[in-house]
């Protein structure tokens, strides 16, 4: 079955900004849209945006100003930039797959923990 | 934006016990809906979709139901496993988690 994994920074300074990606292995990234989802410490999760394969995007209103989301299909990748970032931007960052139809967030990564700080 | 209001925030419960949690939109959203369980450390699991289609591979005693604004995840004979966190999420417009369910041992 499809494997996501993420990989970046675990420490990233304020104002700078963050970088990840999720790579996919075990199937293709084309026909299916992408999504990066986060997780502050101890709290619950937010929705940041997704990218189809063609490259087409849809983000969170509230971080659309700081969003960034690609996909690469030539390495089955597709990577995360977050501008401006500060303490509230600290959280577990995890990427997942969103089928075209039978609901959402099928297959998730592990997480990967960034921690904003200087 | 679409708000996802669930409840309750936490509850207690044996094994056996039959437990209910629900998710209130702010706005009509269909069967745009699908409920998680997470458990510490790991990543969200999918366990119910398009409101009421179980995950393949997602024991029987899950259920889900409802449609518009109103949805229910059901666990019958709680099982010791079945301590997460649970968690609504609604896909018609952009993305919105609810703010999870505690299931903890009582």
């Amino acid at each position: 079955q499809v494997q996501l994994q993420e990989s970046g920074p675990g420490l990233v300074k304020p104002s700078e900004t963050l970088s990840l990606t999720c790579t996919v292995s075990r199937g293709s990234i084309r026909n299916y849209y992408w999504s990066w989802i986060r997780q502050p410490p101890g709290k619950g999760l937010e929705w940041i945006g997704y990218i189809y394969h063609s490259g087409s995007t849809n983000y969170n209103p509230s971080l659309k100003s700081r969003v960034t989301i690609s996909v690469d299909t030539s390495k089955n990748q597709f990577s995360l930039k977050l501008s401006s970032v500060n303490a509230a931007d600290t959280a577990v960052y995890f990427c997942a797959r969103e089928p075209t139809s039978g609901g959402v967030f099928d297959y998730w990564g592990q997480g990967t923990l960034v921690t904003v700080s200087s | 934006d679409i708000q996802m209001t669930q409840s309750p925030s936490s509850l207690s419960a044996s094994v056996g016990d039959r437990v209910t949690i629900t998710c209130r939109a702010s706005q009509a959203i269909s069967n745009d809906l699908g409920w998680y369980q997470q458990k510490p450390g790991k990543a969200p699991k999918r366990l119910i979709y398009s409101a009421s289609s179980l995950q393949s591979g997602v024991p029987s005693r899950f259920s889900g139901s409802g449609s518009g604004t109103e949805f229910t995840l059901t666990i019958s004979n709680l099982q010791p496993e079945d301590f997460a966190t649970y968690y609504c999420l609604q896909h018609n417009s952009y993305r919105t988690f609810g703010q999870g369910t505690k299931v903890e041992i009582k």
